[in-house]
């Protein structure tokens, strides 16, 4: 049972448009939502995270967006740069139990110059 | 450099045989988890300590599969008989979290890739 679906796969942006990630999710319990960030060869960094009280977190370049009504959250990066190409992951868990993270399958980002 | 170590980077091995990898967290990190990655999906939860106790293992850990953390500090993994499925690269990660949870960051290391020939 896949319980965050992300999308899309992959996406293609230039440098300087924003590119946005969206993921969903089933289980209502979950109340920690983590997006993690992998370049390849290397384990996921954690880039920000968001609990369902709140409906926007910035940190930097980097903004969550989420509705809880809709189970839904997105990753919006302002001012996309190159080095910024990696595979970004959203993930959620349940605070007061174990904590283990369920991860969506994944988008693949190329930011173009 | 203190993050979190994982020990070999790259395993080859032929089916059928035995491997260990080794973790070993942020010091002072209480929480210990693996999961698995296989190519182009995210990691999946495979088991996680508290402290030097085992308190949940996935149904992914088949009896296959064997997890210690003898003294609370590095964990190993250790994966028996091994079939060309268990090909997937091998997560670690370790989070501070006090007795009633408060969801702190989960740091991840940079895995073992295993390759089954």
């Amino acid at each position: 049972q896949q319980q965050v679906k992300q999308s899309p796969q992959s996406l293609i942006v230039q440098k300087g448009g924003i590119p946005i990630i969206n993921c969903a999710y089933e289980n209502t319990a979950f109340d920690y939502f983590p997006w993690y960030q992998q370049f390849p060869g290397k384990g996921p960094a954690l880039l920000i995270a968001i609990r369902p009280d709140v409906s926007e977190k910035k940190e930097g370049r980097f903004t969550i967006s989420f509705n809880k009504s809709a189970k839904q959250f997105s990753l919006h990066i302002m001012d996309s740069q190159p080095g910024d190409s990696a595979t970004y992951f959203c993930a959620a868990s349940i605070t007061f139990g174990n904590e283990k993270l369920t991860f969506g399958t994944g988008t693949r980002l190329t930011i173009i110059p | 450099d203190t993050g979190v170590s994982q020990d070999p980077r790259h395993k080859i091995t032929k089916r059928g045989q035995n491997v260990t990898f080794r973790c070993d967290p942020i010091s002072e990190h209480n929480r210990l988890y693996w999961y698995r990655q296989t190519l182009g999906q995210g990691p999946e939860f495979l088991t996680y300590f508290q402290n030097e106790a085992q308190l949940e293992k996935s149904r992914l850990l088949s009896d296959r599969f064997s997890a210690e953390r003898p003294k609370g500090s590095f964990s190993t993994l250790e994966i028996q008989r091994t079939e060309q499925g268990d090909s997937a690269m091998y997560l670690c990660a370790s989070s501070s979290n006090t007795r009633g949870g408060s969801n702190q960051p989960q740091h991840f290391g940079d895995g073992t890739r295993l390759s089954i020939l």
